[in-house]
């Protein structure tokens, strides 16, 4: 089974600190995504990878930033946390050539 | 673009009732996927089903069936005698294969209560 993981389930920062966010992946996949999930708007795209070092914007980046250095590791940046950032983040994976996106089990992200 | 648009934000039933979620989608591709994510109150989105484009032939998987339409652009899903662990968002989605994006849809709500 493909394993997503996230390092923290609930995570609590105050405004203006750099708060990372890590995901892994343990099958290998070539291509990582991090989502946004706010009430009323579903998942919106941040950034993906579809390779080591490789990284594109989504539909929301403002903000963030990402840093894909090994394979199965893919982190989000928030470089200086700001209230409106205050959201459920998820990350998921895909293999190239694959159809189907798994996902980790999301980060509750408080800023204060 | 690519659009999903899940009209129902709520849906409240009481259990063995039959719930069915609407999913519409909008895009100019003639290839695409689309699938159907179930996040119960634990927070991990989990992967439920993926209809490719050429394919329109619905599908039933114990209480769960899709009905895809592609000449209303529709994706909906049915929960038949629903139960209390149906409880949970759905979200509809969509992806193009070439970059592997998913649009999703704003999710829907689904109580199921005892």
């Amino acid at each position: 089974d493909v394993k997503v993981t996230q390092s923290s389930r609930y995570l609590v920062k105050r405004t203006g600190e750099k708060v990372f966010l890590e995901c892994v992946q343990d099958m290998d996949h070539e291509n990582m995504f991090w989502y946004r999930q706010d009430p009323g708007l579903g998942l919106r795209l941040i950034y993906f990878s579809y390779d080591v070092k490789m990284k594109e914007k989504g539909d929301i980046p403002e903000g963030y930033s990402v840093s894909r250095e090994k394979k199965e590791r893919f982190s989000l940046i928030l470089e200086s946390a700001s209230t409106n950032q205050t959201s459920m983040y998820l990350c998921a994976s895909i293999v190239r050539g694959g159809e189907t996106q798994y996902f980790g089990p999301g980060t509750r992200l408080l800023v204060l | 673009a690519q659009k999903v648009t899940q009209a129902q934000t709520e849906i409240s039933v009481v259990e063995k009732e039959d719930v069915t979620l609407d999913c519409v989608y909008e895009t100019r591709d003639t290839t695409y996927y689309l699938f159907w994510y179930k996040q119960p109150p634990s927070g991990e989105l989990v992967f439920l089903i993926r209809r490719n484009s050429f394919d329109e032939q619905n599908e039933i998987s114990g209480r769960y069936s899709w009905n895809f339409q592609k000449s209303t652009s529709s994706f909906n899903f049915t929960i038949t005698a629903s139960q209390v662990v149906d409880s949970a968002v759905y979200f509809c989605a969509l992806s193009e294969p070439h970059d592997y994006k998913l649009s999703f849809g704003a999710g829907t709500t689904v109580t199921v209560r005892a």
